[in-house]
């Protein structure tokens, strides 16, 4: 079947612009989870969605992150004034459920944002 | 609070060598751990997991066993090949059989040559 797919694959964006970056789970996956990986810090954890709820906002670096996800499904990353230091790839991923024996977490692959 | 340690690479070996990338942890209570594999210009692929201590997994011929004694989780392959040529990278999750919020090792750049 269709994995996690994520849009776009590349962004290019002038400092000061806001971006929105979008995740289409693995359908039927009822959790998401949105990462950043840069030369820098590796592989980090931004929020995690269970259905339409984010029990775990602790990743984001800031208030111009934000993120939402409707209808358990589509969810976007939106990032205000972005900043050099918002340039990364950005990996959204979706699990079956978050415990039990499927919770194995399937990646897309990525949204590599750049900011001039 | 959680954190992961791996070797540095990056790792170049022979088609054939044996292969070790250590891995270590820190964690309160009990962490599923889990080995993740970035191919050259492909995204994150999960590789083998382990829920609770002692459990092996395995795939592909890379073995990992969950050690609470030593807290590690160091990743092996006896024979290894070209196609292994990837970055890996050992994570873990705060829950036992559960992955709210995977926290992952910086990586380690593996380079088979023929």
């Amino acid at each position: 079947g269709a994995g996690v797919s994520q849009s776009p694959s590349n962004k290019v964006t002038e400092k000061g612009k806001d971006v929105e970056l979008r995740c289409d789970p693995i359908s039927g996956h009822t959790a998401l989870y949105w990462y950043r990986q840069s030369l820098g810090q590796g592989l980090e954890f931004l929020i995690y969605f269970q259905g339409n709820s984010a029990p775990d906002k602790s990743g984001l670096p800031s208030d111009r992150f934000s993120a939402e996800r409707t209808g358990g499904s589509v969810s976007t990353l939106t990032i205000q004034r972005t900043q050099q230091e918002d340039s990364a790839v950005y990996l959204c991923a979706s699990s079956l459920a978050v415990r039990g024996p499927s919770y194995e977490q399937y990646f897309g692959p990525g949204t590599r944002l750049t900011v001039t | 609070g959680n954190s992961v340690t791996q070797m540095e690479g990056p790792v170049t070996l022979s088609e054939e060598a044996f292969l070790t990338i250590n891995c270590t942890y820190t964690a309160t209570g009990y962490p599923s751990l889990f080995w993740y594999v970035q191919y050259p210009g492909e995204g994150l692929q999960l590789l083998l997991k382990a829920t609770k201590a002692d459990d092996k997994g395995s795939n592909k011929g890379f073995e990992a066993t969950y050690r609470k004694e030593t807290t590690s989780f160091h990743l092996e392959k006896g024979s290894v090949q070209v196609s292994d040529s990837a970055v890996y990278f050992c994570a873990l999750s705060r829950t036992q059989g559960g992955s709210e919020k995977l926290v992952f090792g910086k990586g380690t750049k593996l380079t088979v040559n023929p």
